[in-house]
């Protein structure tokens, strides 16, 4: 089965903070992507990173980190020293390679940072 | 940003009425995509067109039909809206992913549906 879990519902952080959105995820393939969105208030979905299964290289753009283990199935995504405008709903993605692209999303984890 | 424009935005309408939503797209990328975004369920996704006159079902397809005769548009329709339909939905493109498998999907702006 093909599956993300962001157990994260709703965290809440004040500005200058650290906070991590935890994704876990289930598939069988050995190829795979993976996927980070942000939606802000204003409702639109936007990329912010994709990795692929061979590469578990951590990445860093700036505040934003990303943490990928095999191991444990996992792509969590750190931001450090938040601020007001990170507040949004971050969606984890899943996409196997299966030859049909489709995405498998979680249900999401909104983050409030508080000023 | 993407080129993709959604219509209408915003829309209210009646149970047992038809409903078309349409996506159109400017990048003339080969992939397109419509989800539903629910409280609690994340994007799901309802159909897909992997080019003119070829598409397929999602996982949550039932109640739902789409159309795509030209590269840039995706139509998606309720045939009989029900209130159960209500939700936000989202076209979404990609291109075509080639050898590297490359599908970094891009999305619209969403259309909020309300079914009375």
């Amino acid at each position: 089965a093909q599956k993300v879990t962001q157990a994260q519902t709703e965290i809440s952080v004040v500005e200058k903070e650290d906070v991590t959105l935890d994704c876990v995820y289930e598939t069988r393939d050995t190829t795979y992507y993976l996927f980070w969105y942000k939606q802000p208030p204003s409702g639109e979905l936007v990329f912010l990173i994709r990795r692929n299964s061979f590469d578990e290289q951590n990445e860093i753009s700036g505040r934003y980190s990303w943490n990928f283990q095999k191991s444990t199935s996992s792509f969590n995504f750190t931001i450090t020293a938040s601020q007001v405008v990170d507040s949004a709903v971050y969606f984890c993605a899943l996409s196997p390679y299966s030859g049909t692209y489709k995405y498998i999303f979680g249900t999401g984890t909104r983050l409030k940072v508080l000023a | 940003d993407a080129g993709i424009t959604q219509s209408p935005r915003h829309k209210v309408t009646e149970t047992g009425t038809p409903v078309t939503l349409r996506c159109h797209q400017t990048e003339n990328h080969r992939y397109m995509y419509w989800y539903r975004q629910d409280p609690g369920h994340g994007l799901r996704l309802i159909h897909y067109s992997y080019g003119v006159k070829d598409t397929d079902k999602g996982e949550v397809s039932d109640g739902y039909s789409v159309s795509r005769s030209k590269t840039e548009d995706f139509l998606l329709t309720l045939e009989s809206a029900t209130s159960s339909q209500t939700s936000v939905y989202f076209c979404a493109i990609s291109d075509d992913p080639g050898l590297a498998g490359e599908d970094t999907q891009y999305f619209g702006p969403g259309t909020r549906l309300t079914v009375l």
